[in-house]
């Protein structure tokens, strides 16, 4: 069965860096591309970027562009999720989540998601 | 501010059907882009309820339909149940942003 598991919690001071990992397991893990969305407490879902783990291609929102970096490990299927110059504001539940294809292919919609990672960025 | 505008909380008695508004602009939902809900419980991962617009996947009860019409989408709980509390979003994606987009997020209460 298709299952996305996240590394744990952490704890970040203001300025530092965080990598979340999301290891893919069940399926070609080439085939799919993987995205991530953070939540904030008791907010919505934002949209941060994706990442092809065939190539490594990857696109990001606006906000994040070079703040955040994902990368994959083919050997290992899993895909990380980097972000430096943490602030407060980046306190948040990070989600990794699979796409399916419909249309032929030519659509998408995020059917799997991994358990998410609490980031805490505190003083 | 999310781009994808719904009403913060809808509430229905059991049996009862309810419905979720998504209003998007001409940059999203009114391109043709097709709109995705997803319920997420307290403390859990988002889950597909509708995508494409109206289709369910499989394992999802009939009780949830989606529709579209405009810069608009729909998401109908009919025969509403207790395990339908929940907060449920709506997601697309806007050309101008370049961007992925979801809802600001409904809260249905069951009564």
């Amino acid at each position: 069965q298709v299952q996305l598991v996240q590394s744990g919690a952490e704890v970040k001071k203001p300025g530092a860096s965080v990598k979340v990992s999301c290891k893919a397991s069940g399926y070609t893990f080439t085939s799919y591309y993987v995205h991530w969305v953070r939540q904030a407490p008791g907010q919505g879902l934002e949209w941060m970027g994706t990442i092809n783990p065939s190539g490594g291609a990857t696109n990001y929102a606006q906000k994040f562009q070079g703040r955040v970096t994902l990368t994959r490990d083919t050997s290992t299927t899993t895909v990380y999720m980097e972000m430096r110059s943490l602030r407060s504001e980046d306190t948040a539940v990070y989600f990794c989540a699979r796409v399916d294809y419909y249309d032929s292919g030519s659509s998408f919609y995020f059917d799997y998601w991994g358990q998410g990672t609490l980031v805490t960025v505190s003083s | 501010q999310s781009v994808l505008t719904q009403s913060p909380s809808v509430s229905g008695a059991p049996g009862q059907r309810v419905t979720i508004s998504c209003t998007g602009t001409s940059a999203n939902i009114g391109a043709g882009y097709d709109v995705h809900w997803y319920q997420q419980l307290p403390g859990t991962a988002p889950k597909v309820v509708i995508y494409g617009n109206t289709y369910r996947p499989s394992g999802v009860p009939d009780r949830f339909s989606g529709s579209k019409s405009g810069t608009s989408a729909f998401l109908a709980i009919t025969g509403l149940q207790a395990e339908d509390e929940a907060d449920y979003y709506c997601q697309s994606y806007d050309s101008s942003l370049s961007a992925y987009v979801f809802g600001s997020g409904t809260k249905v209460t069951v009564l």
